[in-house]
């Protein structure tokens, strides 16, 4: 299996504060993501990093921010949790941007936004 | 980018083959066509992917169309263990993974 850590597993917050999930890997791999999953809407991308610093926005971007200061570790904060964030949140990790290669999942982090 | 449509659900009894649909008629040429799967509270798991041949791997088999407007997932032998949902996905020639989106996939049941 893929060295991927997310934490926490769990949380429970109220709306209006900040909330920081993490990523760790262990396979340096150049490229990180974050993902949400909803019922419905498949899993969608957030943030993703393709280095050390150099990061871009996803297709549900908006009330996110994310944070990579070493190869290993991709934030992701909720400046102001609302119950629209309430989710399961994925973390996954490529080698490379050639589509040839394969994506490598968290086992996810569950937020629920009170 | 291209998209992918999927049947919401599929059923299939323990030992049988199953073959899972996806059509993407508006793929374009550098389009790779990708499967994942995820089972119950746990992160998506890479399948199988393809360009243009027939792929086989040791969890399933990958069966593009010769226009490529659609393929099929093939398990051979269904376990209870495949029950997941799966999901079809292209990713395009020189895209980065960050452009990419999951659809809603094919939830499989597999009956003992």
């Amino acid at each position: 299996d893929a060295g991927i850590t997310q934490s926490p597993r769990h949380k429970v917050t109220e709306t209006g504060t900040p909330v920081t999930l993490r990523c760790h890997q262990t396979e340096n791999h150049r490229y990180m993501y974050w993902y949400r999953q909803d019922p419905g809407h498949g899993l969608r991308l957030i943030h993703y990093s393709y280095g050390v610093k150099d990061t871009d926005k996803g297709e549900v971007s908006d009330g996110y921010s994310v944070s990579r200061s070493k190869t290993e570790d991709f934030l992701l904060t909720l400046e102001s949790a609302t119950s629209s964030q309430t989710s399961v949140y994925f973390c996954a990790i490529s080698e490379g941007r050639k589509n040839t290669g394969e994506l490598f999942f968290g086992e996810g982090s569950r937020l629920t936004v009170l | 980018d291209a998209k992918t449509t999927q049947p919401n659900s599929m059923e299939s009894n323990e030992e049988e083959p199953v073959h899972l649909p996806c059509n993407h008629s508006t793929i374009s040429g550098t389009d790779y066509i990708h499967w994942y799967r995820q089972l119950p509270s746990q992160g998506p798991e890479y399948v199988i992917h393809g360009l243009t041949s027939n792929v086989n791997n040791r969890m399933a088999s990958l069966a593009i169309a010769e226009d490529r407007k659609s393929s099929t997932l093939i398990l051979h032998r269904a376990t209870l263990r495949d029950a997941a949902v799966y999901y079809c996905i292209l990713i395009g020639g020189g895209t980065s993974y960050g452009k990419l989106t999951f659809g809603q996939g094919t939830i499989l049941t597999v009956h003992p």
